[in-house]
């Protein structure tokens, strides 16, 4: 079993749709959450940080984590087509070798 | 413009032929990593190192090599590719470790490495 679960989709959804991305994961270690967004041929970017349980929103995004269900969301409000990209998790346990555990990405396409 | 740059973005070559792809950071980053992404593995990390001559294995370092001479740059190095090395990589910084937001991994454009 992998220690984070994602949907790889592809997720189709017409403009201005609410969108949910979502993630669980197994190790009870993990404290560090974030959400990349990741264009064809380019690399991952930073798009939500959090740290341990709760809420964060940014603008349209809203990142919301459950450890005690082991569970990570991301929210996308009046989605855009520029929101069509790649949606990865990752999540670290903050020690020293600061490695991420990423999931393998949610493909996100809006329709126009 | 703060950022994470990588040499070369594209590459092919042939089993056994030694080849350097490089990592510059301009951000004064302490932590440097590669992650190697392939398609239902995600992305995955071969290396990382916590300072300049401070470098340690990730969960893949077989048939890599790395250097931190300097602490702006993190070079990967595969002594002799095999097939199995074909793959996108991308280099990752951070000012640190540990402290919420000090570990916040910023990655560069990617390499898309492709061994015949």
């Amino acid at each position: 079993q992998k220690e984070v679960e994602q949907d790889p989709g592809p997720l189709s959804v017409p403009e201005g749709a609410i969108v949910s991305l979502n993630c669980t994961y197994s190790n009870s270690a993990f404290q560090y959450f974030m959400w990349y967004r990741q264009y064809s041929r380019k690399g991952p970017e930073l798009l939500m940080y959090t740290y341990s349980s709760g809420n964060k929103e940014d603008g349209r995004f809203t990142a919301q984590v459950d450890k005690s269900s082991k569970y990570i969301s991301l929210f996308i409000r009046d989605s855009q087509p520029s929101d069509s990209a790649t949606y990865l998790c990752a999540m670290s346990d903050g020690g020293a070798t600061n490695k991420l555990i990423f999931g393998t990405g949610t493909l996100l396409a809006v329709q126009p | 413009e703060a950022q994470v740059t990588q040499n070369p973005r594209y590459l092919i070559t042939v089993t056994g032929k030694k080849l350097t792809v490089t990592c510059s950071q301009n951000m004064n980053h302490e932590y440097m990593s590669w992650y190697r992404q392939d398609p239902g593995l995600g992305l995955r990390q071969i290396y990382y190192s916590m300072n300049v001559e401070v470098t340690d294995k990730g969960d893949v370092p077989e048939g890599y090599k790395v250097s931190r001479k300097e602490k702006r740059n993190f070079p990967l190095i595969l002594e002799s590719p095999s097939p199995n090395q074909t793959s996108l990589y991308f280099c990752a910084s951070s000012l640190g470790w540990g402290r919420s937001s000090y570990n916040e991994q910023f990655f560069g454009p990617g390499t898309r490495l492709t061994v015949l």
